[in-house]
C-alpha cells in the first residue's frame, strides 16, 4: 500500500522569505503522479502544483516549485517570497496510476506566514 | 464555470441516524471522489464514481455507500451513524477516469457532527 509522510506538522515563515515543506512516499509503482494541495482556513482545497513521475524536470508554478527525488521517494515543496495568503494547510498527495488507484494524502503541514 | 458544490454545508445528527450528502461536480466532469477529513486521520479516500459506476473504494465499513447519477451528480450515504463519523466530507471532481493524473477540484465540504 502506498503511504505519504509529511514530517512537519507545523511550520512558520516570515513574509517574503522562502520555506520548504517536506514529503516522502512509499510505493512500488514506477509511473505515478504527485501533488501538493493547499487548504486555506475555512476555504476549499486547491491544487498548488503537480509532478509526473516519469518527468525528470521539477515542476514550477510561479513562486511554487518542487524538488522531486524519485530514487529517494521525496517530493518537497518550496515557496519563495512567502505571502500572507500562503497561510494554509498543505497536503502532499500521491496518485499511483495503477489498477487499484486512489489519491493518498499525507497528514498535512500547517504553514503560517507571519508579517 | 461553477465549481464543485456540496449540500448541505453543515449537518447535525444523532447516533443511529442516517445521512445523505450531495455533490454536484463541475460541468463536464465525469469522475467524482469522496473523502473524509478528520483531525486525527487526515484525509481518507472513501470511493470514486465514474459514469454511474463505483470504480474504487477505500477502507470504510459498509455503512458508507454512494451512487452517481447520469448527470454525474453524486450522493453518499452513511447509515447507523457513530460518533466517530463526525468529520468534514469532501467531494472532488475531475474530467476523466483516473488514473490519469488529472487535477481534482474540491468542493467546500459538508461538516457532519454526530451527537
Amino acid at each position: 500500500a502506498q503511504t505519504v509522510t509529511q514530517s512537519q506538522p507545523e511550520m512558520s515563515v516570515q513574509e517574503a522569505e522562502t520555506v520548504t515543506l517536506s514529503c516522502t512516499y512509499d510505493t512500488s509503482e514506477n509511473n505515478y503522479y504527485l501533488f501538493w494541495y493547499k487548504q486555506p482556513p475555512s476555504r476549499q482545497m486547491i491544487l498548488v502544483i503537480r509532478q509526473e513521475a516519469y518527468k525528470q524536470q521539477n515542476a514550477t508554478e510561479n513562486r511554487f516549485s518542487v524538488n522531486f527525488q524519485k530514487a529517494a521517494k521525496s517530493f518537497s515543496l518550496k515557496i519563495s517570497d512567502s505571502q500572507l495568503g500562503d497561510t494554509a494547510m498543505y497536503f502532499c498527495a500521491f496518485d499511483s496510476g495503477g489498477s487499484n488507484y486512489k489519491l493518498t494524502f499525507g497528514k498535512g503541514t500547517l504553514l503560517t506566514v507571519n508579517p | 464555470k461553477a465549481g464543485v458544490t456540496q449540500t448541505p454545508r453543515y449537518l447535525i445528527k444523532t447516533r443511529g441516524q442516517q445521512v445523505t450528502l450531495s455533490c454536484s461536480p463541475i460541468s463536464g466532469h465525469r469522475s467524482v471522489s469522496w473523502y473524509q477529513q478528520t483531525p486525527g486521520q487526515g484525509l481518507q479516500f472513501l470511493f470514486e464514481y465514474f459514469s454511474e459506476t463505483q470504480r474504487n473504494k477505500g477502507n470504510f465499513p459498509g455503512r458508507f455507500s454512494g451512487r452517481q447519477f447520469s448527470n454525474s451528480r453524486s450522493e453518499m450515504n452513511v447509515s447507523t451513524l457513530e460518533l466517530g463519523d463526525s468529520a468534514l466530507y469532501l467531494c472532488a471532481s475531475s474530467l476523466d477516469v483516473r488514473p490519469s493524473g488529472d487535477e481534482q477540484f474540491f468542493g467546500p465540504g459538508t461538516r457532519l457532527t454526530v451527537l
